[in-house]
């Protein structure tokens, strides 16, 4: 049984398009979060939603926003994709907020063509 | 498919002992090797890295060789300090393929002063 999951794995889209990214978690956690992966391989954290309220939006581009429907769901929304949004983007939980463990999904990559 | 194997712990030591977390790595072809740390109340951020065979990664005074005929990367430090305590994860990515990184399952360390 996957702990947190997220789809679709690969997503390829053009230009200006709008897509979403799913993400549920089983483990019965508090705290969800998006972290996207860079062109140097490094991840940054773009949101973290507790309990359904966003705690954590870090500079990002109007253009995403996340919605999280129960404590078991956060999906991100992207509007109007460009081609520097091409990347690879992974959800994460943990129990309560930074102070513990992160659990990570398998990350989805998105390629805006 | 690819895979990172670590030890799970918690781990828990007193400061200025030595520590090692293991990490082993299954992956179809050459991989680059990352550590990342994840602070309590923080996100995660890379530790070290590196891309081929024999490359030793250090930063803070953390290192790690890649080990290519163990398929090892395993975390040291001489001395560790009570700022160290944090969870650690392995990750590999495999370059120019799909470029996803692939995380074990973190390791909790405790550091007692």
């Amino acid at each position: 049984d996957t702990a947190v999951s997220q789809t679709p794995k690969y997503l390829v889209t053009q230009m200006g398009n709008d897509k979403s990214i799913k993400c549920e978690q089983n483990l019965g956690h508090d705290t969800m979060y998006w972290y996207k992966q860079d062109s140097k391989k490094f991840l940054k954290i773009m949101f973290s939603y507790n309990n359904k309220e966003l705690i954590i939006n870090e500079t990002v581009p109007n253009r995403f926003s996340p919605k999280s429907p129960d404590k078991a769901h956060l999906n991100l929304h992207i509007n109007s994709l460009e081609l520097g949004d091409s990347a690879v983007y992974f959800c994460a939980s943990s129990r309560r907020g930074l102070n513990e463990k992160l659990f990570f999904g398998s990350g989805t990559q998105l390629s805006v063509l | 498919g690819d895979s990172v194997t670590q030890m799970e712990g918690p781990v828990t030591l007193s400061e200025e002992a030595f520590l090692t977390i293991n990490c082993t790595y299954t992956a179809t072809g050459y991989p680059s090797l990352f550590w990342y740390v994840q602070y309590p109340g923080e996100g995660l951020q890379l530790l070290l890295k590196a891309t081929k065979a024999d490359d030793k990664g250090s930063n803070k005074g953390f290192e790690a060789t890649y080990r290519k005929e163990t398929t090892s990367f395993h975390l040291e430090k001489g001395s560790v300090q009570v700022s160290d305590s944090a969870v650690y994860f392995c990750a590999l990515i495999m370059m120019n393929r799909d470029d996803k990184i692939i995380f074990g399952k973190g390791t909790r360390l405790h550091i007692l002063p």
